[in-house]
């Protein structure tokens, strides 16, 4: 089946610590994306990317960073830089106007 | 700055009733419109979208969009206790990016 793969579903973080979320996509879709959303909010862009080895901020993106080496692969590597890094991370991919297919997110904590 | 807004809610209507979630968009030029639901500590899945002005319908879901009052609406109809959830809309802007609203919380009682 098709689909987006994230993981770990659930990450801790130590103060100091870089951690990197996965997100593969068998989907062959060209575009990817990571959000974070906080509780009660809504989803905020922290980086995406629409081809191969190239990939852009979003609105959130300082104390964040990717790599986009694969097509199927849009890893998100969360800095120590990030000092609230606490939050449910959603990745996304899509083909053109075609909407988004999410993953089952990763639930990061900070302890 | 593009925004789509939405009201938060909550949202609470009775079971059987209809449920009437509304969203406003900010960019004219956007072109694709979607509802994602997401259930408390879920990711969301889409359920509907809609490009031309007008209707669409998909069982008890429709969508309802009005590009010139720049507003796009979902109704569910006959509403259930499991359509208890969150709803986002979603606007399309930068070769398919979307800016999502906050989200409505709808509750349905039994």
């Amino acid at each position: 089946d098709g689909g987006i793969t994230q993981s770990p579903k659930y990450l801790f973080r130590k103060e100091g610590q870089n951690v990197t979320l996965s997100c593969e996509q068998n989907l062959n879709h060209d575009a990817m994306y990571w959000y974070r959303q906080d509780p009660g909010q809504g989803l905020r862009l922290i980086y995406y990317s629409q081809i191969v080895n190239d990939f852009q901020k979003g609105d959130i993106a300082e104390g964040y960073s990717v790599s986009r080496e694969k097509k199927e692969s849009f890893p998100l590597t969360v800095t120590s830089a990030q000092k609230n890094p606490t939050a449910f991370y959603l990745c996304a991919s899509s083909q053109e106007y075609y909407g988004y297919t999410f993953g089952s997110g990763t639930r990061l904590t900070v302890v | 700055q593009k925004e789509v807004e939405q009201n938060s809610g909550p949202l609470s209507v009775p079971e059987g009733a209809i449920a009437s979630l509304n969203c406003t968009y900010s960019d004219r030029g956007s072109q694709s419109f979607f509802w994602y639901r997401q259930y408390s500590g879920k990711s969301p899945e889409l359920i509907m979208f809609i490009y031309s002005n007008g209707d669409k319908e998909d069982g008890r879901f429709t969508a309802q969009l009005n590009k010139a009052s720049q507003y796009v609406s979902l109704l569910i109809r006959d509403s259930q206790p499991s359509d208890s959830a969150t709803y986002l809309c979603a606007v399309t802007y930068q070769g398919g990016k979307l800016i999502f609203g906050q989200g409505t919380e709808l509750s349905v009682k039994p």
